[in-house]
């Protein structure tokens, strides 16, 4: 049981360069999230998830993209990166229940 | 709107001294509250549940409607307890909305 796995754990872009952060998890949760995570900022909602197909936007959701074809994947894409895109990037997954979310051990996004 | 603020981004106690993390919360409903703990350059782990009422690690929290309050506290902090600490709130959309994070140092 793996629980949520991120990869890459470490990318350099250049700006404007496009790319996908993975994200899968193994314990059939519904829901999953993704997160920025910047210094004095917390963490912000970039997208998330209810179920296979259901998307939605968070609070900081311009300049990615997300799709849920599985249940298991929620990968993010970053369309043009722009160094104000330097961040880490966390991916989170839960279910029904008062139960709090499982994340992923992150992505550590460098744009140059 | 739903919010979370945790107004202190920096709290320095010393080991043995109690603790004491502030999260206030903005929601008009019922929430559901948690805290999460992030040691260095890790992944954030779920610390407490405000429904389960239990103590993890020494910590206890309290939900507190009237003040909307949900403090993290622990009576005598110990130099493992460094580390960034969030408050979140759980919406029924599914939502976990967080803090800004309180990074506690305990000094030795």
């Amino acid at each position: 049981n793996a629980g949520v796995t991120q990869t890459p754990k470490f990318q350099v872009l250049k700006t404007g360069q496009s790319m996908t952060l993975q994200c899968a998890q193994d314990m059939n949760h519904e829901y999953m999230s993704w997160y920025r995570q910047d210094p004095g900022m917390g963490l912000r909602l970039i997208h998330y998830s209810v179920g296979a197909g259901i998307t939605d936007q968070g609070e900081v959701p311009n300049g990615y993209n997300v799709s849920r074809s599985t249940t298991e994947d929620f990968p993010l894409r970053l369309l043009s990166a722009a160094p104000s895109q330097t961040s880490v990037y966390f991916c989170a997954s839960g279910q029904q229940g008062s139960y709090g979310y499982t994340f992923g051990s992150g992505t550590r996004l460098t744009v140059v | 709107a739903q919010r979370v603020t945790q107004p202190e981004k920096l709290l320095s106690v010393f080991k043995g001294a109690p603790v004491e993390l502030k999260c206030n919360y903005s929601y008009s409903g019922s929430p559901e509250l948690f805290w999460y703990v992030q040691y260095s350059r890790q992944r954030l782990q779920l610390l407490l549940r405000h429904i389960s009422r239990e103590s993890i690690k020494g910590f206890t929290a309290d939900l507190n409607k009237g003040e909307t309050s949900f403090h993290l506290k622990k009576p005598f902090a110990q130099e493992e307890d460094s580390a960034m600490y969030y408050c979140a709130l759980r919406t029924p959309a599914q939502k976990l909305v967080f803090g800004q994070g309180t990074r506690l140092t305990i000094n030795p």
